[in-house]
């Protein structure tokens, strides 16, 4: 019983590179999220996509960007990483547009130098 | 402006005891609640949750209060067991497309 899955766990990138976190979920939910987890800060939304084929932006959507590829996925791409990036990233998904219970992955660790 | 506000970064209480962790929201359209568990390097998990046409919500050891003219949540966790120890999210859903509002979590640490 997967649930959200996220790659990669962890990743080191260098100022200025790009990558993109992956997220699938298997629960055949409408919604999809990213949030970042950063100390003291709680859990801030970065983009969320209410249903297949929509994205809107969250609370901190500057350097990123995403893409709902499915209804099972919903990927998140830095373009150019910047140190204050560093943070934990968690995809989330739920049945119900736009809430209300939301269901997360394990977590990606990014770290960017 | 912060809309769900946990104004305890940390809490410590003795294995046994009842753990009560304090949430407020500003925002009248919230109208359902959530808790959720975090343990280090893991995602949070769902815990409980409660709407705002009830005032309290019980699931085992763990039960919500609501109190919607103070605007005011509150988890309680009774007896409190060393498993317990990790950092608990409030959350509040107004029924917009964006999802769940999050307070900054409160550590709970169980002492033996």
């Amino acid at each position: 019983n997967a649930g959200v899955t996220q790659t990669p766990k962890f990743q080191v990138l260098k100022t200025g590179q790009s990558m993109t976190l992956q997220c699938a979920q298997d629960m055949n939910h409408n919604s999809m999220y990213w949030y970042r987890q950063d100390p003291g800060m709680g859990l801030r939304l970065i983009y969320y996509s209410a249903s297949e084929g929509t994205t809107d932006k969250g609370e901190v959507p500057n350097g990123y960007n995403v893409s709902r590829l499915n209804k099972r996925e919903f990927s998140l791409r830095l373009e150019s990483a910047a140190p204050s990036q560093t943070s934990v990233y968690f995809c989330a998904s739920s049945e119900v547009e736009g809430g209300n219970t939301i269901y997360f992955g394990e977590g990606s660790w990014l770290t960017v130098v | 402006d912060q809309q769900v506000k946990q104004n305890s970064p940390s809490l410590s209480v003795q294995e046994g005891r009842i753990s009560i962790l304090n949430c407020d929201y500003t925002n009248s359209m919230f109208d359902y609640f959530l808790w959720y568990k975090k343990y280090p390097a893991e995602g949070p998990t769902f815990l409980i949750s409660i709407s705002s046409i009830k005032d309290k919500n019980e699931d085992g050891r763990f039960t919500v209060f609501l109190n919607k003219s103070a605007k005011h949540l509150s988890l309680h966790i009774v007896p409190s067991q060393p498993g317990d120890s990790a950092v608990y999210f409030c959350a509040a859903w107004g029924g917009g497309a964006d999802g769940l509002t999050f307070g900054k979590g409160t550590h709970l640490i169980i002492q033996p």
